[in-house]
């Protein structure tokens, strides 16, 4: 069975600094890899997908990279800034989206 | 163009009740799918359609979950009988087909608490 573990749970920063999310799935028969962020009370915003032929994928300040063999994930956030502030979610995708649970970020000024 | 929208955007209902949730998916996006987010627990995956059918049920909680989609665009999940373990927020997705291939785009979701 698919599992999909997130870590840090919660990450708090000062503005300003580089960030690294980590996600980890225990099966590596996946189609693709994708990363959500999560606004309080919103629905999810997609950030990134990457194809699991794939190594990475950029978009502005975020980067992600997958690694299928191993069953890993980061989403790296440069300059992190508050407005960054939210849960952000990876998922693999079988037949459906398999979510981890998450890391809630905060950044300060 | 419009995204995913959902209907209502918050429900609150009465224990036994049952409620109708709605999602409208892209235009042109033939794969549509069903999540639910609980308080303390993750996203799951609830159902799934590829145009009018559903070829994956597996994630519906009881007999009392239902699904239907028509004109391969609106769907509507249905919750019968709701109980207080049903509150939670419903969010719908649609993708281009075939689905492993794109990005779920996700509505903003209904909010339902059973009182």
């Amino acid at each position: 069975k698919q599992e999909v573990t997130q870590i840090p749970a919660a990450l708090s920063v000062p503005e300003g600094e580089n960030l690294v999310l980590n996600c980890s799935f225990t099966d590596s028969a996946i189609y693709n890899l994708q990363w959500f962020r999560q606004d309080p009370g919103k629905g999810l915003t997609s950030l990134l997908l990457i194809q699991s032929s794939q190594r990475e994928q950029t978009s502005g300040r975020l980067n992600a990279s997958l690694d299928k063999s191993s069953g890993r994930s980061t989403l790296y956030i440069a300059a992190s800034q508050p407005g960054d502030s939210a849960t952000y979610l990876c998922a693999v995708m079988t037949d459906k989206l398999i979510f981890g649970t998450g890391t809630r970020l905060q950044v300060f000024p | 163009g419009a995204g995913v929208s959902q209907s209502p955007s918050n429900k609150v209902t009465e224990k036994g009740k049952d409620v109708e949730l709605r999602c409208d998916p892209i235009s042109g996006h033939t794969a549509l799918y069903w999540y639910r987010q609980s308080l303390g627990q993750g996203l799951e995956f609830l159902i799934y359609f590829q145009g009018n059918s559903a070829p994956d049920k597996s994630g519906l909680p009881s007999d009392r979950f239902s699904a239907e989609r028509t004109g391969g665009s609106v769907s509507t999940l249905t919750i019968q009988r709701t109980q207080q373990e049903d509150s939670a927020v419903y969010l719908c997705a649609s993708s281009l087909n075939p689905p492993a291939a794109y990005e779920q785009y996700f509505g903003p979701g209904t909010r339902l608490t059973v009182t």
